[in-house]
């Protein structure tokens, strides 16, 4: 079983609907991030969390909103989708103060 | 943020050492060079990181300059799996986070 999943992996939406990409890992790791990648482009961080009760901002994260609802569970809602949110989403884990992250399958999201 | 660059891409015969270079002249000196690569659209895989010395792992070599403003991720013996994105990307403790590029796209020829 993979250590850090993603659900659903792919989803057509249209403008103006809230939707919810989650995310989840079996790693044992307190800190957990989301990116999102846009074609031909590195990734960019949306949000990060440190643990269940910590919370923060990533260079991108006007539109979007996140909740740590558990140490292994962190999910992304997007509360009115526009279609210049479509792109490539990806969840991932960290272990502590080492930046070595462990990053789940992605999730391909497209809004019409 | 301190900035890295990398060329857009290089090419590789299958079997020989590819040499990826990276530059990051404003590295501080608490900022650690990590190395990812990306294949296809899969979700990043962690390589390799360091600070001042050289690093080896099972994948891969990494040699940062004395000044650390340049390093060179090794890949030994290069296969055709090895054809991806390679990221090269600070982690700063203060900020807390990494900062991706665009990366360099390396890809393995026969």
């Amino acid at each position: 079983d993979a250590d850090v999943t993603q659900t659903p992996r792919n989803r057509i939406t249209k403008t103006g609907k809230r939707i919810m990409l989650e995310c989840s890992q079996t790693k044992g790791h307190d800190r957990m991030y989301w990116y999102r990648q846009d074609p031909g482009l590195g990734l960019r961080l949306i949000y990060y969390s440190f643990d269940v009760k910590d919370i923060n901002k990533g260079e991108i994260s006007d539109g979007y909103s996140v909740s740590r609802q558990a140490q292994a569970k962190f999910s992304l809602s997007l509360e009115s989708a526009i279609p210049n949110q479509t792109a490539l989403y990806f969840c991932a884990t960290s272990f502590g103060d080492t930046e070595t992250q462990y990053f789940g399958p992605g999730t391909r999201l497209l809004v019409l | 943020d301190a900035k890295t660059t990398q060329p857009p891409s290089m090419d590789c015969a299958e079997g020989r050492a590819a040499n990826l270079p990276c530059n990051h002249s404003t590295i501080s000196g608490n900022e650690y060079v990590y190395w990812y690569r990306q294949i296809h659209s899969q979700g990043p895989q962690y390589i390799i990181h360091g600070l001042k010395n050289n690093e080896t792992n099972e994948m891969a070599s990494l040699i940062i300059t004395e000044d650390r403003k340049s390093s060179t991720l090794i890949l030994p013996h290069a296969t055709l799996r090895d054809t991806a994105v390679y990221y090269c990307i600070f982690y700063n403790f203060g900020n807390e986070k990494l900062t991706f590029g665009t990366g360099t796209r390396l890809t393995i020829i026969p």
